[in-house]
């Protein structure tokens, strides 16, 4: 089964528009934390914000912010006021177990974002 | 600069040959991790190096792939006798224990023909 779902292969927004990417996940793990990651086209990975699954309040990190709902195993990302640099792909990922394990990763299959003039 | 820098950002390869790949972490980070991501895809999981342990591996490492990281530092990814299929971007990543988010260099496209 799918750890990190991401049901949007690709999304349009507006100039300067919020948009809410989905992301939902899969785990039994009582400690594990969330993330979102910008892949533009040189390859690179940027991350942008962090979830942990104990944290109460949703993460916010300037124009973005999670939208963490723990029972329904889910952390959107929304990205307010869009700009044209924010054309990507983005990706949800989740570290299952505690910090101290280090960071297996499991990625979502990314959605990408094209933002219109 | 002072981020993740992998070499060489492109390799073009004929099938059957070894290849050979570094990782050059952010100086401070003792956590590395190396990821394959095959188009239109998220990254996948292949290993994870605290110092110069190696202490995780996916079962996407057959043994046709070796990675080392002989003084806690660089690190490298060998894949031996390549095949189409290896074809993929591998990405590194470094942080620091206690740190959450990892940081992520360019990666190198392999392209095996």
């Amino acid at each position: 089964a799918q750890k990190i779902t991401q049901t949007q292969p690709g999304m349009f927004v507006q100039e300067k528009e919020a948009v809410t990417l989905d992301c939902t996940y899969d785990t039994s793990d009582q400690s594990y934390g969330l993330f979102w990651y910008k892949q533009p086209s040189s390859g690179e990975m940027i991350f942008l914000i962090y979830q942990g699954s104990y944290d109460e309040q949703n993460a916010t990190e300037g124009r973005y912010s999670l939208n963490f709902q723990k029972a329904r195993k889910s952390a959107n990302l929304v990205i307010s006021a869009s700009q044209l640099g924010d054309s990507a792909m983005y990706f949800c990922a989740m570290r299952e177990g505690p910090d101290n394990y280090g960071q297996n990763f499991v990625f979502g299959p990314g959605t990408r974002l094209s933002v219109l003039p | 600069d002072t981020g993740v820098s992998q070499d060489p950002r492109h390799k073009i390869t004929k099938r059957g040959q070894n290849v050979t790949f570094r990782c050059d972490p952010i100086s401070e980070h003792n956590r590395l991790y190396w990821y394959r991501q095959t188009l239109g895809q998220g990254p996948e999981f292949l290993t994870y190096f605290q110092n110069e342990a190696q202490l995780e591996k996916s079962r996407l490492l057959s043994d046709r792939f070796s990675a080392e990281r002989p003084k806690g530092s660089f690190s490298t990814l060998e894949i031996q006798r390549t095949e189409q299929g290896d074809s993929a971007m591998y990405l590194c990543a470094s942080n620091r224990q206690g740190v959450t988010e990892a940081f992520f260099g360019q990666g190198t496209r392999l392209t095996v023909v």
